[in-house]
Parts: C-alpha cells; structure tokens; sequence
C-alpha cells in the first residue's frame, strides 16, 4: 500500500511532442505529489508538484493531472526538447512525514 | 541560495579504507537526508536528521555512521565498506521533516568499492 507504480519504464518521443508519465497509489493518506527530474550525474530536483484539492497543475510546459478517485497522477512535457531528456520520478509524501515514496523512475529521451 | 553542496563529487575507497562524504546547505533547512542510489534505481533513504539529532536510520549497516556537527552540514564516515555499497549516494535537506516532499539534493559523491 506504500508503492507508487511509475509508467513507461523508458520513453522515446520526438522534439516539439508530447510526453506523458503515469503514476498510480493505493495509500489514500498521501497528500502531496512531486515529480523530480535527474540528470544523469546529478542529484534529482523538484520539477513540479500538486496537491489532491486541485486536478491540474501548470508550470510553464510541464503539467501535473491528478485523477483523486482514480488514485493516479500524470505528468505532461508539452513541446518536448532535447533537453528535457533525463530521468523522471513521481513520488507521494503524507503531511508531517519524513518521507518520500518514490516511483521507479522513467527514462525519458527526446529524438531531435 | 538553493543549494546543496556535496565533496568529494567522486571516490574511490579499499574495503578496510575510512573515508567520509560531506554535505552543506546554507538555506536554513533544519532536516537533512543521506540517500543512496543504485543506477536506474530511485533514491533510497538511508538517515534522516532533524534539528541536528537522528531522528531515523532506515536499517543501515553500522559500516556507515552519520554525523551533524551543525545545522548546516552533514557528513557520512564510511568503514569497512563492501564492493555492493557502490553507488551514488545523495544529500538532502527540506525546511523541516514535515516538508519531506520538498526536498532539496546535492550532485551526489560517486563511491566506487574495489
């Protein structure tokens, strides 16, 4: 009940696509939602996250969706680039908890 | 200033070597956490700190032994290690421990075990 389960486990898409990142819980306790992004050799960074009070969440071309009766959550790159090639991991933290339920991470490569 | 520092970026230590790895941040944070990553693999939480004092060792071998001189650094003393202990192994820190899902992470030590 502690998992988030992340797919694709890798994704290829074409510069100017859409790419899109699928992650699902069963803990119904989690209560925040961040996706970090990883370049290879260096430390994962918070890219965007969402709380379950709101369905979407914008910044910039990254998109949060989260679907709370569905228990899933999605992350969207709009106009994707070259150099949004990385790593990607969802996660779910509960408040006042110390700590982060990672999922296993998708390998995004975007093609020019 | 958003960042976490981290020495050495890389290391490579003998199994009855004792290195350490070292972490800073100077933004205030008061919970700081090692983690440990294995290629293609999330982060993996091995200690948490809070307010200086170890408020969590999530089952880590006594060969790693965690340190907070002071609310700004971090440091994790390695003993002994195995050649399986080789991985990234990452920083991080958050405003408080009940601000876990923001957390902040230096560029990694790349620990090699030979």
């Amino acid at each position: 009940q502690q998992q988030v389960k992340q797919s694709p486990q890798s994704l290829i898409v074409q510069k100017g696509g859409i790419s899109i990142i699928n992650c699902a819980y069963e803990n119904t306790a989690f209560d925040y939602f961040p996706w970090y992004q990883q370049f290879p050799g260096k430390g994962p960074a918070l890219l965007i996250a969402i709380r379950p009070d709101v369905s979407e969440k914008k910044e910039g071309r990254f998109t949060i969706s989260f679907n709370k009766s569905a228990k899933q959550f999605s992350l969207h790159i709009m106009d994707s680039q070259p150099g949004d090639s990385a790593t990607y991991f969802c996660a779910a933290s509960w408040s006042s908890n110390y700590q982060l339920i990672w999922g296993a991470g998708t390998k995004l490569i975007i093609k020019p | 200033d958003t960042e976490v520092t981290q020495t050495p970026k890389h290391l490579v230590m003998g199994m009855t070597n004792k290195k350490s790895l070292k972490c800073e941040q100077h933004m205030g944070h008061r919970a700081m956490y090692w983690y440990k990553q294995k290629a293609k693999k999330p982060p993996e939480l091995m200690f948490v700190y809070s307010y200086e004092k170890l408020s969590i060792n999530e089952s880590v071998p006594s060969r790693f032994s965690p340190e907070c001189p002071n609310s700004s650094l971090l440091n994790l003393h390695l003993h002994a290690l195995q050649p399986e202990d080789s991985a990234l192994y990452l920083c991080a820190s958050s405003l408080t421990t009940g601000d876990s899902y923001e957390q902040y992470f230096g560029p990694g030590t790349r620990l090699t075990v030979t």
